[in-house]
């Protein structure tokens, strides 16, 4: 099964409202990263969080990570319409796993303008 | 930099044909990756490589999936003979850095028909 699973599958917000997309993961990490998918498109990297640091930052862009809980939290501020696009958590398997990443199911995400 | 190029975008065949997806990686990346996307089952990594040696392909799903890198800017994937329930999109990426360590570049990648 997969190792990261994203909650919810899909989300529908106005503009310049926030999303808040949640994953969760089963064993431990080294690290686990966001990336956004846009219709058609290859996926693009959006922010890595190694498993020592709490929270991050870039742009409008907030990553949580709580590795106790096994979760991390992707929070899209001042949403606009151009952030509709599916996001996937990944996260670096154990060396048992082969030191893969591994991709969660994605949550859907549209932005109503 | 372009960045990952793969080729062909669409690719439509029939039942039984062999199937060659193509790969040129970011110049100065060491690893390269192949994954497959449906619907049914997400994102799965089928192979990836390490400076032009496969490192871990226990997720190519079947013989008839065979992977190369020739050298350290072309890599092909190759499904011979190719069914329907191959249909997808294969992407592949590439990363300077260890796998967990470093993002992978995404191409754009090629959307497989199988009828």
């Amino acid at each position: 099964s997969q190792q990261g699973e994203e909650d919810p599958q899909a989300l529908s917000i106005q503009e310049g409202e926030n999303a808040t997309m949640n994953c969760s993961y089963k064993t431990s990490i080294n690290n686990l990263q966001w990336y956004r998918q846009n219709s058609g498109r290859g996926l693009v990297h959006l922010i890595l969080i190694r498993s020592n640091e709490r929270e991050k930052h870039s742009g409008r862009l907030r990553v949580t990570l709580d590795t106790s809980k096994k979760s991390s939290s992707l929070l899209i501020t001042a949403s606009r319409a151009a952030d509709t696009a599916s996001y996937f958590c990944a996260t670096d398997a154990p060396r048992e796993y082969g030191n893969k990443l591994v991709f969660g199911a994605g949550t859907i995400l549209r932005v109503k303008s | 930099d372009a960045g990952v190029i793969q080729s062909p975008r669409h690719e439509v065949t029939e039942m039984g044909q062999e199937v060659t997806l193509r790969c040129k990686p970011i110049s100065g990346h060491d690893y390269l990756f192949w994954y497959r996307q449906t619907m049914m089952r997400g994102l799965e990594l089928l192979i990836y490589f390490n400076n032009n040696v496969p490192i871990d392909d226990s997720g190519m799903p079947e013989d008839r999936f065979s992977a190369k890198m020739p050298n350290a800017s072309f890599s092909t994937l190759k499904i011979q003979p190719s069914e329907p329930r191959d249909s997808a999109v294969y992407f592949c990426a590439s990363t300077g850095w260890g796998t967990g360590y470093s993002p992978l570049h995404f191409g754009n990648g090629t959307r497989l028909t199988v009828t």
